[in-house]
């Protein structure tokens, strides 16, 4: 398998446009993650999917940010309109899940560092 | 609030030297603890542990956890300029599959 797959890997946007980021999980994995990593905050949970669905998105900061999963293989993290304060590096991650405490390692992707300027 | 501590937040030390990181955590209904080292891109697993007092080990690394008093270490010994990396700790709760991170220990090792 490939391993979790991201893109774009680098985005420069100006503040005020809308950013669409895109994660494809391994496949077979039925949780997908996204996190956001700064400097001073470390990694920090957004949302996470089981099955597509959305279990649990109280980390994400606020309505300018939407994730979706329209699929198992396909899920989008949009920022619109982005700020300043949006500039992170955004990771997604897939895990198997189940009962087996090895199915729930998360595996990442290589991040998608993100600049609003 | 579930919360995540790790100490110290950066460490030097000189090639061969043993260093020790600390993990603490506050959370309710505790499942799982994992370790990942990252360099420049992306983290990479390390070790996962759910029972207390055994120890997990590979190559110059283990890490050990107690549950009693909350917290877990990670042990690196002989280190190498290659260990230099952030390492992170990541708690789960049970009734959840979300993981808490903690902002990690920046490690650098000098030749």
């Amino acid at each position: 398998d490939a391993g979790v797959i991201q893109s774009p890997r680098h985005e420069v946007t100006e503040m005020g446009q809308e950013v669409t980021l895109r994660c494809k999980p391994i496949s077979g994995h039925d949780y997908l993650f996204w996190y956001r990593q700064t400097m001073m905050r470390g990694l920090e949970l957004l949302i996470y999917f089981n099955n597509n669905v959305p279990i649990d998105d109280s980390g994400m900061p606020e309505d300018r940010f939407s994730a979706k999963m329209p699929n198992a293989s396909f899920s989008t993290l949009k920022i619109q309109p982005s700020e300043p304060r949006d500039s992170a590096v955004y990771f997604c991650a897939s895990s198997l899940g189940g009962a087996s405490p090895g199915a729930n390692v998360l595996t990442f992707g290589a991040g998608s560092r993100l600049t609003v300027l | 609030e579930d919360k995540v501590v790790q100490s110290p937040l950066s460490l030097v030390v000189h090639e061969g030297d043993t260093v020790t990181l600390n993990c603490s955590y506050e959370v309710t209904n505790f499942r799982s603890l994992l370790w990942y080292k990252q360099e420049k891109k992306a983290p990479t697993f390390l070790f996962m542990l759910t029972s207390s007092g055994i120890e997990k080990k590979s190559g110059r690394l283990s890490s050990i956890l107690d549950k009693k008093e909350l917290f877990s270490i990670l042990n690196i010994t002989a280190t190498q300029t290659g260990d230099s990396a952030v390492y992170l700790c990541a708690v789960r709760t049970s009734g959840t599959y979300k993981y808490i991170f903690g902002t990690g220990t920046r490690l650098k090792v000098l030749a």
